[in-house]
């Protein structure tokens, strides 16, 4: 089973600044079969971004995916105050298995 | 793009059974694949079980393989999952999920979960 080791576990940063979440995978992941999902409190996950670096239907552009092999980054550019959430990432190439997120909050 | 509206959550005693089910809606609902996977606070999130849009091919996880079932009505546009011999592990929130067409590995539309308790 391919692990994901997602990090920091918490990331403390203020409104409008620059957030950086990293995954890192056990094994290769080859052509960045990885997606990441925000989760705010009490909300079903929303896929962000997906093959690594491709923004989903409706995202904007302050997400951004990054990374291939077995190292990957999401950055979020200008925290808004909707952005405080979860972050997971998932990987889909070999069966499928998710990161154990990375909390952002307030500052 | 499409909505998916679990229920069949609820309390039930270790040994017990529960069958979830999940309508799905504004979709071609036997064009997909679909998945349930569940959340817990202690182990996050996991993938449990997938079927394939004709109903043809199904995959469990190895923690619920030969006690979960996985299955689909096209005609109803609804999915099904029937838990058996249930464990306090799996208690957890379960979501019906549709994946994203341009990545078929990626889930795109979650329903809204349904809570499962397994307690005595």
């Amino acid at each position: 089973e391919i692990v994901l080791t997602q990090s920091p576990g918490t990331l403390s940063v203020s409104p409008g600044e620059r957030a950086t979440l990293s995954c890192r995978a056990s094994q290769s992941l080859g052509s960045g079969n990885l997606a990441w999902y925000q989760q705010r409190p009490g909300q079903a996950p929303r896929l962000l971004i997906y093959g690594a670096s491709s923004r989903a239907t409706g995202i904007p552009d302050r997400f951004s995916g990054s990374g291939s092999g077995t190292d990957f980054t999401l950055t979020i550019s200008r925290l808004d105050p909707g952005d405080f959430a979860v972050y997971y990432c998932q990987q889909y190439g070999t069966s499928l298995t998710f990161g154990g997120g990375t909390k952002v909050e307030m500052k | 793009q499409g909505q998916l509206v679990e229920s069949g959550g609820g309390v039930v005693q270790p040994g017990g059974s529960l069958r979830l089910s999940c309508a799905a809606s504004g979709f071609p609902f036997s064009g997909y694949t679909m998945y349930w996977v569940r959340q817990t606070p202690g182990k996050g999130l996991g993938w449990v079980a997938l079927i394939s849009n004709d109903g043809t091919v199904k995959s469990y996880s190895d923690s619920v393989t030969g006690r979960f079932t996985i299955s689909r009505d096209n005609s109803k546009n609804t999915l099904y999952l029937q838990m058996n011999s249930l464990t306090t592990d799996d208690t957890a929130v379960y979501y019906c999920v549709r994946p994203y067409t341009a990545a078929p590995g990626a889930f795109h539309i979650w329903g809204q979960g349904t809570m499962v308790t397994v307690s005595s």
